[in-house]
């Protein structure tokens, strides 16, 4: 089946800028995280739904950024009056939601602030 | 929070070698997690082996989840598995989020 798919896969916004990230997770995954990767590191957690709560946010840097899923599915990363410092790549991935499971990647949106 | 560090940072493999990377966790973990990253950029799930023994072709992963420790045995490297490897690991009651480890940078060559 199709897996995690995300959107756009490149984006190059102006510093102040607002941007929108959607991501699309596997068909029938309940859970849904963003993470995000910095040149050289390893991804870092963001936020992660439950359904269409976010059951842990404490991830996310300020209140610059936020993120929804109002359906259950699709889930929108949000990120206000962007800053050269948000340019990262933005990893999406989901899992069926049991309490222990396999988190599923998607190919990421790599956003740049100039 | 829990640290993650995998060992070596970098290695490079003639084709047809076969190598070890490792990944120490300071707390106790309910899922840990391999994945290759490829030169692309995509994640791939390797392994999800919170404790025990499991085998993938090639790709073989131990836990040892009592002494905080992972190990990833790739066998008959081949230049296609050249990228960044990282362990993931997530804590009980640490709401599912994955922590990484730091990455191992592989690379293999003919």
């Amino acid at each position: 089946g199709a897996g995690v798919s995300q959107t756009p896969s490149n984006k190059v916004t102006e510093k102040g800028k607002y941007v929108e990230l959607r991501c699309d997770p596997i068909s029938g995954h309940t859970a849904l995280y963003w993470y995000r990767q910095s040149l050289g590191q390893g991804p870092e957690f963001l936020i992660y739904f439950q359904g269409t709560g976010a059951a842990d946010d404490s991830g996310l840097p300020n209140d610059r950024f936020f993120a929804v899923r109002p359906e259950g599915s699709v889930s929108t990363l949000k990120i206000q009056r962007t800053e050269r410092g948000d340019s990262a790549v933005y990893l999406c991935a989901s899992s069926l939601g049991t309490s222990v499971d396999t988190q599923y990647f998607g190919p990421g949106t790599r956003l740049t602030v100039l | 929070g829990i640290q993650v560090e995998q060992s070596p940072p970098d290695l490079i493999l003639q084709e047809g070698a076969n190598s070890t990377l490792r990944c120490n966790f300071s707390d106790s973990v309910n899922n840990l997690q391999w994945f290759h990253q490829n030169p692309w950029g995509q994640l791939i799930n390797l392994f999800y082996i919170p404790s025990g023994t499991k085998q993938n072709g090639r790709l073989s992963a131990t836990t040892v989840a009592t002494e905080r420790y992972s190990l990833l045995y790739i066998s008959s490297s081949q230049t296609t598995d050249s990228g960044v490897y990282f362990c993931a690991v997530e804590r009980p009651g640490g709401g599912n989020k994955l922590t990484f480890g730091t990455g191992t940078q592989l690379k293999v060559e003919l």
